[in-house]
């Protein structure tokens, strides 16, 4: 079964150092792997996404995520950590050979970034 | 401006009283979904539609309708709601890659529908 696993509820950083959120996931086949960015009373932003190609994938604000097929992983980086950057943090995956349309999504990883 | 479109944005009812979240795209997107979300639970599928008069069931179907009369709309029926499905709900659409078949394409996100049932 897909599943995809955000091993930390929350994560602290200080402005301007690098971030790390961490996403493991279990497919079968090679999948489609998305990030996404929920702000407080807000819908999921769409931040980047790995579906074929170079393994480091750029995507919005800065962000960006390195797909490891060997590890099962793709943890989303940025090098310099923002305030503004603050918000619940989603890792979701696709099954490429998927019929049904699922988007299996994470629990979410809280990322506050202080001053 | 492409948008994904759900009414209400907030709603508090009583068990038992039938509602309706409306959501609507002007994407021309074939595929829609609902989710719900839950603290620690992430995001789950309620269900989905591939195009329309095509619907099927999620993870968590039980005490959820819906219809996919139009390409464009795809509401979220509560026949009888009960306090546990008070949560926050997301309507999302996509393009389908293929005849009938999901592919990369990025799922869109409406803003959120707060039901709280008492």
């Amino acid at each position: 079964a897909q599943s995809v696993a955000q091993p930390e509820d929350q994560v602290n950083v200080a402005e301007g150092n690098p971030l790390t959120v961490k996403c493991t996931y279990s497919v079968s086949g090679n999948p489609y792997l998305f990030w996404y960015v929920q702000y407080p009373n807000r819908g999921l932003q769409f931040l980047l996404k790995y579906i074929t190609g170079d393994n480091l994938v750029k995507g919005s604000y800065g962000f960006e995520a390195e797909f490891n097929k060997s590890q099962t992983s793709f943890h989303l980086k940025k090098p310099s950590a923002l305030v503004s950057d603050s918000a619940l943090y989603f890792c979701a995956v696709r099954d490429r050979g998927s019929t049904l349309g699922r988007l299996y999504f994470g629990r979410g990883t809280q990322l506050t970034v202080w001053p | 401006e492409a948008q994904v479109t759900q009414n209400p944005r907030y709603l508090i009812t009583v068990t038992g009283k039938k509602l309706t979240v409306t959501c609507s795209q002007n994407m021309n997107h074939e595929y829609m979904s609902w989710y719900r979300q839950d603290p620690g639970l992430g995001l789950r599928q309620i269900y989905y539609s591939m195009n329309v008069e095509v619907t099927d069931k999620g993870d968590v179907p039980e005490g959820y309708k819906v219809s996919r009369k139009e390409k464009r709309n795809f509401p979220l029926i509560l026949e009888s709601p009960s306090p546990n499905q008070t949560s926050l709900y997301f309507c999302a659409s996509s393009l389908s890659g293929g005849p009938d078949r999901p592919s990369g394409n990025t799922i869109y996100f409406g803003e959120g529908s707060w039901l709280t049932v008492v």
